[in-house]
């Protein structure tokens, strides 16, 4: 089944300890991208990555970071996390080419405290 | 700059009722793609549409049906005799073919159907 994981779904965890949220896609696609949820704001784009070793920041890149070293990982890590990060998170893919729709995993949601 | 906007935050009806997702955008680029999500409170985004630029065709799908017109810069979403099921939040998204790593999210819109 084609799908895009995450991991963990849930997670609440204090200020500055670091963490990591996976993702990994089995579509063998180029494109993926990182986006947080929060209430009236939509989703903005936190990163995202036109393929392998190839990253570059969205809308609000501060205080995440990304790699990109195989095609279908691209883990989101917040170094030190404060409690503006505590969002729902969705890692999505999609094919290069004419812009397709982007398969978004089912979400993290971070609690930082 | 792109930009979508979705100026109903919330909107609330009784069942059978048909009811209308406003979806407003904003690009500089000739060619460009609009996408409708559902998220329903399992909290999962489900694709719905994708419309490009060159496409004024309308599009029905069962229940659903799409208003997509240029001129007004507009990108509408019909739900025809409302269901229960259809309770969710609606975003409505804008992709340029220039800026193709981008997708930018309207607010979304919480739609409440009740019994």
């Amino acid at each position: 089944e084609a799908q895009v994981t995450q991991n963990p779904r849930y997670l609440i965890t204090v200020t500055g300890k670091k963490l990591t949220v996976t993702c990994s896609q089995n579509m063998n696609h180029e494109y993926m991208s990182w986006y947080r949820q929060d209430p009236g704001l939509g989703l903005r784009q936190i990163y995202y990555s036109m393929n392998v070793e190839v990253t570059d920041k969205g809308d609000v890149p501060e205080g995440y970071k990304v790699s990109r070293k195989e095609k279908r990982n691209f883990p989101l890590i917040l170094e030190s996390p404060s409690p503006n990060q505590t969002s729902l998170y969705f890692c999505a893919s999609r094919k290069t080419g004419p812009v397709g729709p982007q398969h978004f995993g089912d979400g993290t949601r971070l609690s930082i405290l | 700059a792109q930009k979508v906007t979705q100026a109903q935050t919330e909107i609330s009806v009784v069942e059978k009722e048909d009811v209308t997702l406003d979806c407003v955008y904003e690009t500089r680029d000739t060619t460009y793609y609009l996408f409708w999500y559902k998220q329903p409170p399992s909290g999962e985004l489900v694709f719905l549409i994708r419309r490009n630029s060159f496409d004024e065709q309308n599009e029905i799908s069962g229940r659903y049906s799409w208003n997509f017109q240029k001129s007004t810069s507009s990108f509408n979403f019909t739900i025809t005799a409302s269901q229960v099921v259809d309770s969710a939040v609606y975003f409505c998204a804008l992709s340029e073919e220039k800026g193709a790593q981008k997708l930018v999210f309207g607010q979304g819109t919480r739609l409440t159907i009740n019994p």
